[in-house]
């Protein structure tokens, strides 16, 4: 069983460009979310999808976008990039029950670093 | 502001017990975590207590959970030097995509 990965591992973008982050779901996990996490805090919860739908949103600008595919790998697009924008983005996958008991499980990040 | 509350910084000497406390708000939280940190890494669950228990142990890890008092802690034994990092604990509240709230994390520095 693979666990979560994400690629790229660095990423060094300039302001107002655009960005595109990708994951790969762990095997079996139908549900993936993402998290921004600034240096020095806990990751803050960007959005959800569940079967190719966004599922759920965090106090995150329409700026910022994804995608899940049906093999259940995900995007996270960001655009017009602005310096605040750095830091690690984290994505997280879990299996959706009936019952919330859906653990998530994280991979790696991607450090983004905006000039 | 964070709804979810860590103290910053621990340090422990190896060998020791570590206590991680953590605070939060959200009354209706089902699900209550913990995940570790390690410098350039993402995180790593270590382990997980439901709302309506109180204790939790796996292994060298105890969770109490205080739900009257909205209070969390995570108790390492025989702490290695390997357990320093920085340590996360997190809520699920009730709504059906599961959004995790964390806090701002401890870093944990074990010393020989």
């Amino acid at each position: 069983e693979t666990g979560v990965t994400q690629s790229p591992t660095h990423l060094i973008k300039t302001r107002g460009q655009q960005v595109t982050l990708r994951c790969s779901s762990q095997s079996g996990h139908n549900t993936v979310s993402w998290y921004q996490q600034a240096l020095g805090q806990g990751p803050q919860f960007i959005f959800q999808y569940y079967r190719e739908e966004e599922n759920g949103r965090g106090n995150f600008p329409p700026r910022f976008s994804g995608l899940q595919f049906p093999n259940y790998s995900s995007e996270l697009n960001v655009n017009a990039l602005e310096l605040d924008d750095s830091a690690l983005y984290l994505c997280a996958s879990s299996f959706r029950r009936v019952h919330p008991t859906d653990t998530q499980y994280f991979g790696p990040g991607t450090r983004l670093t905006v000039l | 502001g964070e709804d979810v509350e860590q103290s910053l910084f621990l340090s422990v000497r190896e060998g020791d017990s570590s206590v991680i406390n953590c605070t939060y708000t959200d009354s209706s939280s089902t699900y209550l975590y913990w995940y570790k940190q390690e410098p350039g890494a993402g995180l790593q669950l270590l382990t997980y207590i439901f709302s309506n228990m109180d204790m939790k142990q796996d292994q060298r890890l105890t969770v109490l959970l205080n739900k009257k008092d909205k209070h969390l802690s995570l108790r390492i034994a025989d702490t290695q030097t390997g357990d320093s990092a920085i340590y996360f604990c997190a809520e699920r509240g009730t709504d059906s995509w599961g959004k995790l709230q964390f806090g701002a994390g401890t870093q944990v520095v074990v010393t020989p």
